[in-house]
C-alpha cells in the first residue's frame, strides 16, 4: 500500500513569515500533485511535478520534487492570510487512482 | 463552463436509513473519483471509473457502499444502512483521463448520520 505522509500537521503563523511543508513516503511516484483547499469547497490543485529534483514556482509558492520521486516540498514565502486552508499532496502511483496524504493545515494571521 | 457539481450539498440522515449521493462530472472527462473526508483529515480513496473499464472498488469500507456511472455522465454513491461512522464529507473528482491530468472536485456531500 502506498502511503503519503505530511509534515507538520497543523501550522500557524504570522503573515510575512515563510514556512515549508513536506510531504514523504516509502514508495516512489511517477507523478505528485499538491492542492489547496478552503472550507466547504472541494481541493484545487496547485501544481503537478513529474521529473525528480523538478522545481517549480508559483508566485510566492515553490515546490520540489525529490531526486528519488518519494518526497516533496512546498516553500511559502511571505505568508498572507489568503494562504489559509489546507494543503494536501497526492501521488499518481501503480494503481489508477491518485493517493493523498493527511494535509498540513495552515493558518497565517493577520 | 461548468465544474464538477454535487447534490445534495447537506444530507442529514437516521442510522440505518440508505442515502444517494450524485455527481456530475465535467463533460468530456472520462475519469471519475470518489473520496470520503472525515472532519479534519484528509482524502480516502473509495471508487475510481475509468471510460467503459470496470471500476476500481478497492477503496470502499464495507458492503454498504456501492457507486454507478453511466458512461461518462453522473455517478450515484449510495450509502446502505447508514451508520453513525458514515458521517463525513463525500467529495467526487473528475478529470480528462486517469493520473495524467488535474483533479477537479465538486464542492462534496456533507452527510451526517443522527
Amino acid at each position: 500500500t502506498q502511503l503519503l505522509e505530511q509534515s507538520p500537521q497543523f501550522l500557524s503563523i504570522q503573515e510575512g513569515e515563510n514556512l515549508t511543508v513536506y510531504c514523504n513516503s516509502s514508495s516512489v511516484f511517477s507523478s505528485l500533485q499538491w492542492y489547496r483547499q478552503e472550507p466547504g469547497e472541494g481541493p484545487v490543485l496547485l501544481v503537478t511535478v513529474v521529473t525528480g529534483g523538478e522545481v517549480k514556482k508559483l508566485k510566492r509558492l515553490t515546490f520540489q520534487f525529490g531526486d528519488a520521486r518519494k518526497d516533496s516540498s512546498l516553500h511559502i514565502t511571505a505568508a498572507q492570510p489568503g494562504d489559509t486552508g489546507l494543503y494536501l499532496c497526492a501521488g499518481a502511483g501503480h494503481g489508477q487512482n491518485f493517493v493523498f496524504g493527511p494535509g498540513t493545515r495552515l493558518s497565517v494571521l493577520p | 463552463g461548468a465544474g464538477v457539481s454535487q447534490s445534495p450539498s447537506n444530507k442529514v440522515t437516521e442510522k440505518g436509513k440508505d442515502v444517494e449521493l450524485r455527481c456530475d462530472p465535467i463533460s468530456g472527462h472520462t475519469a471519475l473519483y470518489w473520496y470520503r473526508q472525515r472532519l479534519g483529515q484528509g482524502l480516502e480513496f473509495l471508487i475510481y471509473f475509468q471510460g467503459n473499464s470496470a471500476p476500481d472498488k478497492s477503496g470502499l469500507p464495507s458492503d454498504r457502499f456501492s457507486a454507478e456511472r453511466t458512461g461518462e455522465s453522473v455517478s450515484t454513491l449510495t450509502i446502505q444502512r447508514t451508520q453513525q461512522e458514515d458521517s463525513a464529507v463525500y467529495l467526487c473528482a473528475s478529470s480528462l483521463k486517469a493520473l495524467e491530468s488535474t483533479l477537479h472536485f465538486g464542492n462534496g456531500t456533507r452527510l451526517t448520520v443522527t
